[in-house]
């Protein structure tokens, strides 16, 4: 069964602290990891998509890494309106929709 | 451009009544899909249409849950005989090419609240 399962749970960091978000897959025949970001009370935002390993995506303070089992989003110097929830999916066997993990909350503290 | 809007944004019922969602895609978009998302999950998937066919509705949980997409737009989530378990959030997403990728844009969603 595909399955996506995100790292830590919650994370606490102060402005400018730099560290990773972790989202590791299985699925057979990977077509695609999709990260978004999600606010309060807001639907999902597209972020990146990654569709090899070895392959890198940026956006401002985030970069988004694919091997073939995980990928990473990494942020650097964050800052308090980075705080967010940011979820990863990968589309499902039948290519029908994502399946997403349960996120990873990030707080930027200044 | 205008994105995907959701009508109502919130929605409080009573318990074994009917409720409509509705869903208007980004103009130009043939895929739209319907996730519902609970308090601190993911979005799951429940129901996908190409054009005005539903290609896979697979997520929906039971019978009590259906959906329609009339003229290949605006899209509606119909659940019947309501229970505390459908209160969620209800997120519709659509996508230009779905045969090519994935990328999907999501609306604002509608929280529903069976009491």
């Amino acid at each position: 069964e595909d399955q996506v399962t995100q790292s830590p749970e919650a994370l606490r960091l102060q402005e400018g602290e730099s560290s990773s978000l972790n989202c590791s897959y299985t699925v057979s025949g990977l077509r695609g990891l999709f990260w978004y970001r999600q606010d309060p009370g807001k639907g999902p935002e597209f972020l990146f998509t990654l569709y090899s390993a070895g392959e890198e995506k940026e956006k401002e303070r985030l970069k988004a890494t694919l091997t073939k089992k995980e990928s990473f989003l990494h942020i650097t110097a964050p800052k308090p309106e980075d705080s967010a929830t940011y979820l990863c999916a990968v589309p499902n066997q039948a290519g029908t929709a994502l399946i997403f993990g349960k996120g990873t909350t990030l707080s930027v503290s200044s | 451009g205008a994105g995907v809007s959701q009508t109502p944004s919130n929605k409080v019922t009573e318990k074994g009544k009917y409720v409509e969602l509705r869903c208007d895609p980004i103009s130009g978009h043939t895929a739209l899909y319907w996730y519902r998302q609970s308090l601190g999950q993911g979005p799951e998937f429940l129901i996908y249409f190409q054009g005005t066919g539903a290609a896979d509705d697979s997520g929906l949980p039971n019978d009590r849950f259906f959906a329609v997409r009339p003229e290949g737009s605006v899209s509606t989530l119909k659940i019947q005989r309501t229970e505390r378990g459908d209160s969620a959030v209800y997120l519709c997403a659509s996508s230009p090419n779905p045969g090519q990728v994935y990328e999907q844009y999501f609306g604002p969603g509608t929280r529903l609240t069976v009491t």
